[in-house]
């Protein structure tokens, strides 16, 4: 079955600082992938997606490329604001007419001035 | 600014009850999915609708159900409820089931 590995957390960073969190993922055919960020006390906002290989997804910053040889699809950021403070999912959604989003089980990350 | 909102934010039931989450997905997004994400965890699929029929199912047993109405309303039921019900649950809204899901903020259920 679909399954998504992500980094543990909490992640507590330093403004500016740069941000790696780590998603890796085992599916069938070919998956499109995702980040989504939770705010507190709200839903999920989709922040970035790729859908084939090679594929770099960028947002307000963040970058992610697909890399189907290592079934990788890792978050950056370069410098990190305290508005980033936020919880992040790391997502996919496998094959051709795919309903279902297998989330990871999120990374916390905790920015301070 | 997300075009899906759900009612109510915050629900108190109590063990055995019967509870009714309601959504409101964007108009034209004729697929809505619901999610239950559980403290500290990632969000799990519970099960999806398009075009008014169930089209797809997660892990979940048949006490939850749904519906879906013409007017980009939907429901999520569950029927006795258990403590473990207690958590997040997230609609979901899409056109076709592409790629562009949109959640709402969803609502908090407590089962005591």
């Amino acid at each position: 079955g679909n399954s998504v590995t992500q980094m543990e957390g909490p992640v507590t960073l330093s403004e500016e600082a740069f941000l790696t969190i780590n998603c890796t993922y085992t599916a069938t055919g070919y998956p499109s992938l995702f980040w989504y960020v939770q705010y507190p006390g709200e839903g999920l906002q989709l922040l970035l997606k790729a859908t084939k290989a090679d594929d770099k997804g960028s947002n307000k910053g963040f970058e992610a490329t697909y890399r189907k040889e290592t079934t990788s699809f890792h978050l950056e950021k370069g410098s990190v604001q305290v508005s980033d403070s936020a919880v992040y999912f790391c997502a996919l959604l496998s094959g051709a007419g795919s309903y279902q989003l297998t989330f990871g089980k999120g990374t916390k990350l905790s920015v301070i001035p | 600014e997300t075009g899906v909102t759900q009612s109510p934010t915050h629900l108190i039931k109590t063990r055995g009850q019967q509870v009714t989450l309601r959504c409101s997905s964007q108009s034209g997004h004729n697929t809505v999915s619901w999610y239950q994400q559980a403290l500290g965890q990632g969000p799990q699929f519970i099960f999806q609708n398009y075009r008014e029929e169930e089209n797809g199912r997660g892990n979940f047993p048949p006490r939850f159900s749904g519906l879906q109405f013409p007017n980009y309303s939907s429901e999520l039921n569950v029927n006795a409820l258990e403590l473990d019900d207690s958590a997040l649950y997230l609609c979901a809204s899409s056109q076709n089931g592409d790629y562009g899901y949109t959640f709402g903020s969803g609502t908090r259920l407590t089962v005591v």
